[in-house]
């Protein structure tokens, strides 16, 4: 089956940093997604990018669709406290039937900003 | 973006025991889905819940021990049957958006099996 490669696994960085993760897969996704999951919460949509090449921004979050189609980045500029968390990358690919929406993720990436 | 609301929050069970895990939507939705989050891992599908009509489960779960059901288009259990400490995870409720085909997650239920 499909299979989500997320590095870095995790980030210390300092305040004010910029940070950069990304995920590769093994076969090609329709559709990428960008989440960030809070202790005790359920994730939180970020981002999500629909074509090959597109780049699309939400505030200082910025994430792209790889040509190849098999892989997606996200940055993060100015990190601020409150970035802390861990984002995955979620990959989809509807070719009709049982596949139809169903989300295959990255193993995430853990961030940890110092003041 | 579609508020999800699970029931309950969190939970501690013996083991053997079953648990039935509520999914509410504030509007209608075509596609839910149920999540597991092993503790420290990632998530991973356990089925897609169809409205009128049997779930359709991934590789590695069956319906004995993960029965769902979806009586309408807002609202959504899963039961996790015979419980042992190996399924203490978080389980998430999910929605598919049918116009943009984003996907948004409810705030999960914490089980503990002991």
């Amino acid at each position: 089956g499909q299979q989500l490669n997320q590095s870095p696994q995790s980030m210390f960085i300092q305040e004010g940093e910029d940070v950069s993760m990304n995920c590769t897969s093994s076969s090609i996704f329709n559709t990428w997604l960008w989440y960030k999951q809070d202790p005790g919460e359920g994730p939180v949509l970020l981002i999500a990018l629909y074509k090959a090449g597109e780049l699309t921004s939400n505030g200082r979050l910025t994430a792209q669709f790889g040509i190849t189609r098999k892989d997606s980045f996200l940055n993060i500029s100015a990190s601020i406290p409150s970035d802390v968390g861990i984002y995955f990358c979620a990959g989809q690919f509807d070719a009709g039937g049982t596949s139809y929406g169903k989300l295959t993720f990255g193993q995430g990436t853990i961030l940890t900003v110092h003041p | 973006s579609a508020v999800i609301s699970q029931k309950p929050s969190r939970d501690i069970c013996q083991r053997g025991t079953s648990l039935t895990i509520q999914c509410q939507v504030d509007s209608q939705v075509t596609m839910m889905f149920w999540y597991r989050q092993q503790p420290g891992q990632s998530l991973t599908l356990i089925a897609t819940a169809n409205q009128g009509s049997e779930a359709t489960y991934e590789s590695g779960f069956v319906i004995d021990k993960f029965p769902i059901s979806r009586p309408n288009l807002t609202f959504s259990t899963l039961t996790v049957s015979n419980m042992s400490p190996e399924d203490s995870s978080i389980y998430l409720c999910s929605v598919r958006d049918g116009l943009s085909y984003e996907q948004y997650f409810g705030p999960g239920t914490r089980l503990t099996v002991t």
